[in-house]
């Protein structure tokens, strides 16, 4: 089983304040990194799917970064509102087609 | 475009007992999946379908679970018979294509507890 962390593994914010967590993973075989957002009682909804080494995406006041040769990604959040409260997930795939979820990372986001 | 569709939502049962789970995933996509996830774990892929083949089913408890994908659209996930240790969410995805770098789509899940 390949190790794929999360931290931190939880955090509280005030809304308006910016974010940031680390999805750390084995920096040899890499195939892709997907993020997804888990609010409470929904279905995880897919963020970004992430091939390439520097890739970079952004979705609203959502971003990403990928560093395939160190092994980790990063989630940034700017400006968080409430509606941000989720838990984040990432999963690595390599290219033996194994896929891992880390454990999350559960932002609260205070009014 | 509705999405995927899962039943139940809520499931309570006895160790030793059966049951099942129903996937409907988003029309025309090729590839389903099941995933368990235990309270503070990431979810775990159970099972990958490729329309109605089995990709990957390595992390399937072969003993007590089992799952079918019917003529490559809905899928039915089986615990028989059921352990403590079996309580989690099970989550069904599904997606367009066959690669993992596409987008998978997630199912409300459905929260097994085993008493």
């Amino acid at each position: 089983i390949l190790n794929v962390e999360q931290s931190p593994q939880s955090l509280h914010v005030q809304e308006g304040d910016s974010t940031n967590f680390t999805c750390s993973f084995p920096s040899s075989n890499f195939y892709a990194l997907h993020w997804y957002r888990w609010e409470t009682a929904k279905s995880p909804e897919a963020l970004f799917v992430m091939t390439l080494n520097g890739d970079e995406k952004k979705k609203g006041r959502i971003s990403a970064t990928l560093n395939t040769k160190e092994g980790y990604s990063y989630l940034y959040i700017k400006g968080s509102q409430p509606e941000d409260s989720a838990t984040y997930l990432c999963a690595y795939v390599n290219t033996g087609n194994q896929f891992y979820f880390g454990t999350g990372t559960s932002l609260t986001v205070i009014p | 475009e509705a999405g995927v569709a899962q039943s139940p939502r809520y499931k309570i049962i006895e160790k030793r007992q059966s049951v099942a789970f129903w996937c409907n995933p988003i029309s025309g996509h090729a590839t389903l999946y099941w995933y368990q996830q235990i309270l503070g774990q990431g979810p775990k892929l159970l099972i990958q379908f490729q329309n109605n083949g089995v990709v990957d089913d390595s992390q399937l408890p072969k003993d007590r679970f089992s799952a079918e994908r019917l003529k490559g659209v809905d899928s039915t996930l089986k615990i028989q018979p059921a352990k403590l240790e079996d309580s989690a969410v099970y989550l069904c995805a599904s997606s367009l294509g066959t690669g993992w770098r596409d987008t998978q789509y997630f199912g409300p899940g459905t929260r097994l507890t085993v008493l």
